[in-house]
């Protein structure tokens, strides 16, 4: 069984920069994935960040950027604002109409 | 406006069935490929099921594999979730996403469904 990886929680003070990343159990996260990361506060649906590893969303703020860093893929957040308070989910594409969610990373700004 | 729109859930006895609808709008339906995503209170997001686009493939997470069917109606700009044999750990607010180059990018608001006695 397939189990991606998140940070369960995260802390950040205001205007700084914090990585959080998307891991495998077994292997390397690489492009073929299409890693994908999601922002979701408390009762609202995700909204998309990043889709196909590091390609923005429209509408995003460019202080939200994407990567593979090593064997994981990435978040990172530069000039980290309060509503960036939040909750982050990565998926990976498996193949075959197949995804697997990360548990998420609750993100705290303060 | 471009949006989706789950209904159909509600309050189900273990073992019981639901089917839950998304309605979409704004957009040309036919051609994107669409996803179910469930979230159970508290907990993370869990991707349930896809179809494609014509021609139909369809894919089931492990754990709804054989209860749950997922079908489509590009006429009615729909899709539709059957849940059977429903259990107490398939309470979820449960999302319609579209889907574009692998990636969920658009969501409905949820509609919730407990299972519960």
């Amino acid at each position: 069984q397939t189990v991606v990886t998140q940070e369960p929680s995260f802390s950040v003070s205001p205007g700084g920069t914090v990585t959080l990343t998307c891991g495998l159990s077994s292997g390397s996260v690489s492009t073929r994935y299409y890693p994908s990361w999601y922002q979701q506060t408390p009762g609202q649906a995700p909204r998309t960040l990043i889709y196909s590893t590091n390609t923005r969303s429209s509408g995003v703020p460019d202080r939200f950027s994407g990567s593979i860093l090593g064997n994981k893929a990435a978040l990172t957040i530069t000039g980290a604002q309060t509503d960036d308070d939040s909750d982050y989910y990565c998926v990976l594409y498996m193949g075959g109409g197949n995804w697997v969610f990360g548990g998420g990373t609750k993100l705290t700004v303060l | 406006e471009v949006q989706l729109v789950e209904s159909g859930g509600g309050l189900v006895q273990p073992g019981g069935s639901l089917r839950l609808s998304c309605t979409a709008s704004g957009f040309i339906f036919s051609i994107y490929s669409m996803n179910w995503v469930r979230q159970a209170p508290g907990k993370g997001l869990e991707w349930v099921s896809y179809i494609r686009s014509s021609p139909s493939t369809i894919s089931y997470a492990d754990s709804v594999k054989g209860r749950f069917t997922i079908s489509r109606d590009d006429a009615k700009t729909s899709l539709y979730l059957q849940m059977n044999s429903l259990r107490a750990e398939d309470t979820a607010v449960y999302y319609c996403a579209r889907d574009y180059a692998y990636n969920f990018d658009m969501w409905g608001r949820g509609t919730m469904v407990t299972v519960s006695s």
